[in-house]
């Protein structure tokens, strides 16, 4: 297992136009969440799924932002009609039930450009 | 309202100094991590604290989880070049089910 891959790892568009993000997740893991960053801030919460039913939502995560995890193996975050204030660094992450012993393992991240 | 407050935001010093991050907050956490995150890419655990009072050590890097369970410290001795990096402590609440918070992160520079 090569850890969390994140695709694509930049992504410019603009404004108005949908995106979507793919994350897989380590395959042991059963805990998929999805983070934003911005620069130089710590990451914020959007959401997350245990296998295939997602259990928590952000308020950060609007009605442009939907996310899903079939079958709880991968997983994608789509963004309708982007804004630039959408711009930021999308980080998924996985874990082994909760993470609070061995944490999360993140991937490399999605900087989403909306010009 | 941010539940983690980490200070310094920034650090900049030189390479032998020793410095100390701190993460602070006005809620008990069931336990709290510390990541280090380089440009570009995802944050990797140092370490996970859960016991108050707790310490640990990793190599050069000492990681001290408060008595009350809302405030942990990273202290790094002899910095050096490969320990710059953004560094953010996240925390777990209590509550079955609930995600990692993170603070905003320190942002130190070590110059050799």
């Amino acid at each position: 297992d090569t850890g969390v891959s994140q695709n694509p790892r930049h992504k410019i568009t603009k404004r108005g136009q949908n995106v979507t993000f793919r994350c897989d997740p380590i395959s042991e893991h059963n805990r998929l969440y999805w983070y934003r960053q911005t620069l130089g801030q710590g990451p914020e919460f959007l959401t997350y799924f245990q296998n295939e039913a997602q259990l928590e939502k952000s308020r950060l995560l609007s009605d442009r932002f939907s996310a899903e995890r079939p079958k709880g193996s991968f997983s994608t975050l789509e963004i309708q009609r982007t804004e630039q204030g959408d711009s930021a660094m999308y980080l998924c992450a996985s874990s082994l039930d909760e993470g609070t012993v061995y944490g999360y393992t993140f991937g490399s991240g999605t900087r989403l450009t909306v010009v | 309202t941010q539940l983690l407050e980490q200070s310094p935001q920034f650090l900049s010093i030189q390479e032998g100094e020793n410095l100390t991050v701190y993460c602070n907050s006005s809620s008990v956490f069931s336990s709290l991590q510390w990541y280090r995150q380089e440009p570009g890419e995802g944050p990797v655990l140092l370490v996970t604290v859960v016991t108050g009072g707790e310490v640990k050590k990793l190599k050069r890097l000492t990681f001290q989880f408060g008595d009350a369970r809302k405030d942990s410290s990273l202290h790094i001795t002899a910095a050096q070049p490969g320990d710059t990096g953004l560094y953010l402590c996240a925390g777990s609440k209590f509550q079955a089910g609930t995600a990692l918070i993170f603070g905003k992160g320190t942002t130190l520079s070590v110059s050799s």
